[in-house]
């Protein structure tokens, strides 16, 4: 069964706009993963925040975790064309070693 | 730097038909694994392994079976190919030692294989 799920399933939005994903899970974490899928291709891992962490930076890119709500969002600021993708976050449950829980993802769109 | 190599690229079988899907990595991780993509489903995993020999199953292990001979390989073998597993294939792998020392490690995807069943 999928743990959590992401919202919004789609976002589209300009360029130079900021986009901003959620993600939700039920059960403990070790850590939680936010990977990106450009249309036809493999998983990009964008960032990864530990259970003992709330906030993480990478370039565009701010990660928050809130493990009270079980809660995690993605937010990219200055928006480009090329960020359109699908975004997912993977959970990383505690005792589960390496397996990654996906959710169904985001798709997001970046008009010019 | 190859990272994670799968093949082929694209498959067609016809139900009952049997199939080896590829996985290779050339950064010695220790944990590999199979998930399969379908719309709105996200990615589920298949099976996975924690080094050579060592097998299990994931979430939708029905179907498939795997073996791990060596670090690099990861097999995924359809000993009778159904409609009901066309879907995209995803081989990823991970140092399990980092996620030892460190709680979690991203994982490394290959391209994917495309799978259909008639």
């Amino acid at each position: 069964s999928q743990q959590g799920e992401e919202d919004p399933q789609a976002l589209s939005i300009q360029e130079g706009e900021n986009a901003t994903m959620n993600c939700s899970y039920k059960t403990s974490i070790n850590n939680l993963q936010w990977y990106r899928q450009n249309s036809g291709r493999g998983l990009v891992h964008l960032i990864l925040i530990r259970s003992n962490e709330r906030e993480k930076h990478s370039g565009r890119l701010r990660v928050t975790l809130d493990t009270s709500k079980k809660s995690s969002s993605l937010l990219i600021t200055a928006s480009r064309a090329a960020d359109t993708a699908s975004y997912f976050c993977a959970k990383g449950l505690t005792g589960g070693g390496n397996k990654l829980t996906f959710g169904t993802g985001t798709q997001l769109k970046v008009e010019l | 730097n190859a990272g994670v190599t799968q093949t082929p690229k694209f498959q067609v079988l016809k139900t009952g038909q049997s199939m080896t899907l590829q996985c290779a990595q050339d950064m010695n991780h220790e944990y590999m694994s199979w998930y399969r993509q379908d719309p709105g489903m996200g990615l589920r995993l298949i099976h996975y392994s924690v080094g050579a020999g060592i097998t299990d199953q994931g979430e939708v292990p029905n179907g498939y079976n795997v073996s791990r001979s060596t670090t690099e390989d990861f097999p995924l073998r359809l000993l009778s190919a159904a409609p009901s597993q066309t879907s995209v294939y995803f081989c990823a792998s991970s140092s399990q030692r980092g996620a030892v020392l460190s709680g979690g490690e991203k994982l490394f995807f290959g391209s994917g294989t495309q799978l259909s069943v008639l």
